[in-house]
């Protein structure tokens, strides 16, 4: 059964650089793409991005400029980098695996997802 | 950016049920399309996907229908763990995007 688990700093201060892991277990992370998807609070949820096994990556344009996700297939681990936060990044952030084929596709197996606060 | 619009955003019914969600995308996507359910502190689930096809381990009381641009999940005999916040999400074209969520209460 394939796991996914986030990890990193819950409270950013704004303008630093939010940072999370997502380690991949129960199966390789190789063949699939690695998305990122947040949800604020109360609120629903955005598609941040993906990136394959070999290393390329797809953004949502409105976070483009800031975004920058990664993988290491050694540590079975892919990573999430946000510049220049401010209160608005506050959210829930999930990591979530889509399928073999294409990078559009359907989000089957998630993390249980980590809040990141935005605050001084 | 293809938006995604559900309707209703509330809806309340009983146990045993019969409930319709709808999903409109603002141009046509074919049959890529996903639902998830939520419950409060969770991750979403994958229920449906392909429009139609039913995840693995999914009661089949869950169904979905529809492409192009509508689309509906139809939830028959409803039971008491699924009570709980529905998404669609089109999967055509980058980027990816989730309706803003249907919230189904116990009446």
């Amino acid at each position: 059964q394939v796991q996914l688990q986030e990890s990193g700093p819950g409270l950013v201060k704004p303008s630093e650089t939010l940072s999370l892991t997502c380690t991949v277990s129960g199966g390789s992370i190789s063949s699939y793409f690695w998305n990122w998807i947040r949800q604020p609070p109360g609120k629903g949820l955005e598609w941040i991005g993906y990136v394959y096994y070999s290393g390329s990556t797809t953004y949502n344009p409105s976070l483009k400029s800031r975004v920058t996700i990664s993988v290491d297939t050694s540590r079975n681990q892919f990573s999430l980098k946000l510049i220049s936060v401010t209160a608005a990044d506050t959210a829930v952030y999930y990591c979530a695996r889509a399928g073999m084929v294409r990078g559009l596709d359907y989000f089957d197996y998630w993390g249980q997802g980590t809040l990141v606060t935005v605050s001084s | 950016d293809i938006q995604m619009t559900q309707s209703p955003s509330y809806v309340s019914a009983s146990v045993g049920d019969r409930v319709t969600i709808t999903c409109r995308a603002s141009q046509g996507i074919g049959s890529w399309l996903a639902w998830y359910q939520q419950k409060p502190g969770k991750a979403p689930k994958l229920l449906i996907y392909a429009a139609s096809s039913l995840q693995t381990a999914v009661p089949s009381r869950f169904s979905g229908s529809g492409s192009g641009t509508d689309f509906t999940l139809t939830i028959t005999g409803l039971q008491p763990e699924d009570f709980a916040t529905y998404y669609c999400q089109q999967a055509d074209s980058f980027p990816v995007t989730f309706g803003q969520g249907t919230r189904l209460e116990i009446k």
